[in-house]
């Protein structure tokens, strides 16, 4: 029930294409939903996060939606660039504030 | 401000010596935690303190020992290293678990066990 499943492992789109990063969660408690953004040889950092009371959330050329039924997330990235080529972790977390993260997926991003 | 930090950034040990890694955090923050990330996975919590003084066990706790002194110190010890504890550990802080607080992480350490 603590697990969360991200997909997919890689992908690689072209600069201006929209990648979309899948995230599925099991335990309901779970009320916060947190992005990383993690490039190579530094540490992880937050990107972008939702709360379950909304469906979609922007913040410039990213976009969580969150579907609360189906215990779904998802990053969508608008007109990417070869700038955004990192690795992705989404996370969830409840009141105890200990997040469970995915296990990442790397975005390549070409020219 | 400097962030988080971490010390040692890279270390090569042989089974069974041990060592401390050391994370510093000069924001003020109440929490922070100890990750291992593997290659394939993701981030997983080893063990994390909610405040000066106080430890508690993660995901993976098993061969680790942290202890939290000073507020702004999370320190993990190996005390017999073994090849499976090769890792990149990452060390984060946060003002608070309540409330959906950002999680800070440092650069990381890169620890290879032969």
């Amino acid at each position: 029930q603590q697990q969360v499943k991200q997909s997919p492992q890689s992908l690689i789109v072209q600069k201006g294409g929209i990648p979309i990063i899948n995230c599925a969660y099991e335990n309901t408690a779970f009320d916060y939903f947190p992005w990383y953004q993690q490039f190579p040889g530094k540490g992880p950092a937050l990107l972008i996060a939702i709360r379950p009371d909304v469906s979609e959330k922007k913040e410039g050329r990213f976009t969580i939606s969150f579907n609360k039924s189906a215990k779904q997330f998802s990053l969508h990235i608008m007109d990417s660039q070869p700038g955004d080529s990192a690795t992705y972790f989404c996370a969830a977390g409840g009141s105890q504030g200990n997040l469970i993260f995915g296990k990442g997926t790397k975005l390549s991003v070409k020219p | 401000n400097a962030g988080v930090t971490q010390t040692p950034k890279f270390r090569v040990l042989k089974t069974g010596q041990s060592m401390t890694l050391l994370c510093a955090q000069d924001m003020n923050h109440e929490y922070m935690y100890w990750y291992r990330q593997d290659p394939g996975m993701g981030l997983r919590l080893i063990h994390y303190s909610v405040g000066e003084g106080t430890t508690a066990k993660g995901e993976v706790p098993d061969g680790y020992n942290v202890s939290r002194l000073k507020k702004q110190n999370f320190l993990l010890g190996l005390e017999s290293a073994a090849p499976s504890q090769t890792s990149v550990y990452f060390c984060a802080s946060s003002y608070s678990t309540a409330l959906y607080n950002e999680q800070f992480f440092g650069p990381g350490t890169r620890l290879t066990v032969l």
